[in-house]
């Protein structure tokens, strides 16, 4: 089956620091790759995006490169925030019949302190 | 709206109530789906529909939990018989169609909560 797995948080950073949140996955065929990120109180948004392998998604300043060889979408910011603080979900979706559904890892709570 | 609306926000209710929560799709998304995010369990999917119908039930944790779509938009969610374990986010999702590269977009969520 499908599955997901990304780093444990919460992953704590200093404004400005640079970001890594590792993602990796276990699909057949050739999943669709996206970052979803909650912010306290509110729904999942979409992030960013990969739909094939070698793809870049980019958003916010943010970037995930769609790495085949390695099953992996991690997650990189130069330079966070405090408003990036949430929790971000790296999730797959991978066409069954026609449709798919979202495989999500657990989570990773991202703190940055000023 | 131009969002995923699900209503209600909150819900708190005993156990062996029966409940239901509403999803108001993004207008045109032919796909909807259900999600319950859960303390120590993550996102976990539920069920989806393409239309009025739901080609996948997989996700439904028991027979307590069943979900209808009406005229290919809004869809409710009920929880008959609820139980402590049932205490989570449910979000909602819909996308414009079927397909592995269409972002799914998210209302969110009704918070149950179960005494």
């Amino acid at each position: 089956g499908n599955s997901v797995t990304q780093m444990e948080g919460p992953v704590t950073l200093s404004e400005e620091a640079f970001l890594t949140i590792n993602c990796t996955y276990t699909a057949t065929g050739y999943p669709s790759l996206f970052w979803y990120v909650q912010y306290p109180g509110e729904g999942l948004q979409l992030l960013l995006k990969a739909t094939k392998a070698d793809d870049k998604g980019s958003n916010k300043g943010f970037e995930a490169t769609y790495r085949k060889e390695t099953t992996s979408f991690h997650l990189e910011k130069g330079s966070v925030q405090v408003s990036d603080s949430a929790v971000y979900f790296c999730a797959l979706s991978a066409s069954n019949s026609g449709y798919s559904t979202l495989t999500f890892g657990k989570g990773t709570m991202l703190l940055v302190s000023p | 709206g131009a969002g995923v609306s699900q209503s209600p926000s909150n819900k708190v209710t005993e156990k062996g109530k029966d409940v239901e929560l509403r999803c108001d799709p993004i207008s045109g998304h032919t796909a909807l789906y259900w999600y319950r995010q859960s303390l120590g369990q993550g996102l976990e999917f539920l069920i989806y529909f393409q239309g009025n119908s739901a080609p996948d039930k997989s996700g439904l944790p028991s027979d307590r939990f069943s979900a209808e779509r009406t005229g290919g938009s809004v869809s409710t969610l009920t929880i008959q018989r609820t139980q402590q374990e049932d205490s989570a986010v449910y979000l909602c999702a819909s996308s414009l169609a079927h397909g592995g590269n269409q972002p799914q977009h998210f209302g969110d969520g009704t918070r149950l909560s179960i005494l």
